[in-house]
């Protein structure tokens, strides 16, 4: 069993849709880390936090520590926002990286 | 503008020979990092250095060597010795240690022939 799940792997919506995707983790860790690639293959940091709740723009990111479980939130989705999302979670001196979730937005 | 460059982002290599990919960050970041990713994995760490003439192995280093000469430099040479080199590379770096968020270069996408 992968230390990183994220769910779903792919994920298709309407532009204005909003969208959740999640991220659990078996292993303790200090921090997480929301990423966003591009389909050219760019990696973009979009969040990191080890408590609560950070907000930019229309991404919203969540972690429960007791639950070991994460959440990324798109508000009023748009085309540009397809891309493959990765969630990165950190331990003292290690990290590992969930297998991604592919959203496409269509308009 | 500071980030981090790869180069090339392409890259063909014939069967046997090795290949040198290239990472420069001018962020003046201590640590600097080699990933791989395969389609529908998550990234693979290969080489971590978190300081310059120090570097360690990451989950698959077999096959790899690095060398971190400069703070801004961390070239990985995919030797002979990889046996499934065709992949996407990632580089990153970060301020400090592992916590720290990490900064991504393009990749490159490597295709051995």
């Amino acid at each position: 069993k992968n230390e990183v799940e994220q769910s779903p792997q792919n994920l298709t919506a309407q532009e204005g849709e909003f969208i959740t995707i999640n991220c659990s983790y078996s292993v303790g860790i200090s921090a997480l880390h929301w990423l966003q690639q591009h389909p050219g293959g760019g990696i973009v940091s979009l969040f990191m936090l080890s408590s609560g709740k950070k907000k930019h723009g229309r991404l919203i990111a969540t972690i429960n520590i007791q639950e070991k479980h994460s959440s990324l939130h798109i508000t009023a989705s748009h085309p540009r926002d397809s891309a493959v999302y990765i969630c990165a979670v950190y331990s003292v001196a290690d990290m590992r990286f969930g297998a991604g979730t592919r959203l496409t937005v269509k308009p | 503008d500071g980030g981090i460059t790869q180069s090339p982002k392409y890259l063909f290599r014939k069967e046997g020979q090795n290949v040198t990919l290239s990472c420069e960050q001018n962020l003046n970041h201590d640590a600097m990092y080699w990933y791989r990713q395969d389609p529908g994995q998550g990234l693979r760490l290969i080489y971590y250095s978190q300081i310059v003439n120090d570097f360690q192995k990451g989950d698959i280093a077999e096959g790899y060597s690095v060398s971190r000469e400069k703070k801004e430099s961390f070239p990985l040479t995919v030797t002979s010795a990889q046996k499934n080199p065709t992949a996407f590379y990632l580089c990153a770096s970060s301020q400090l240690a592992v916590q720290e968020t990490q900064y991504f270069g393009p990749g490159t996408r490597l295709l051995v022939l």
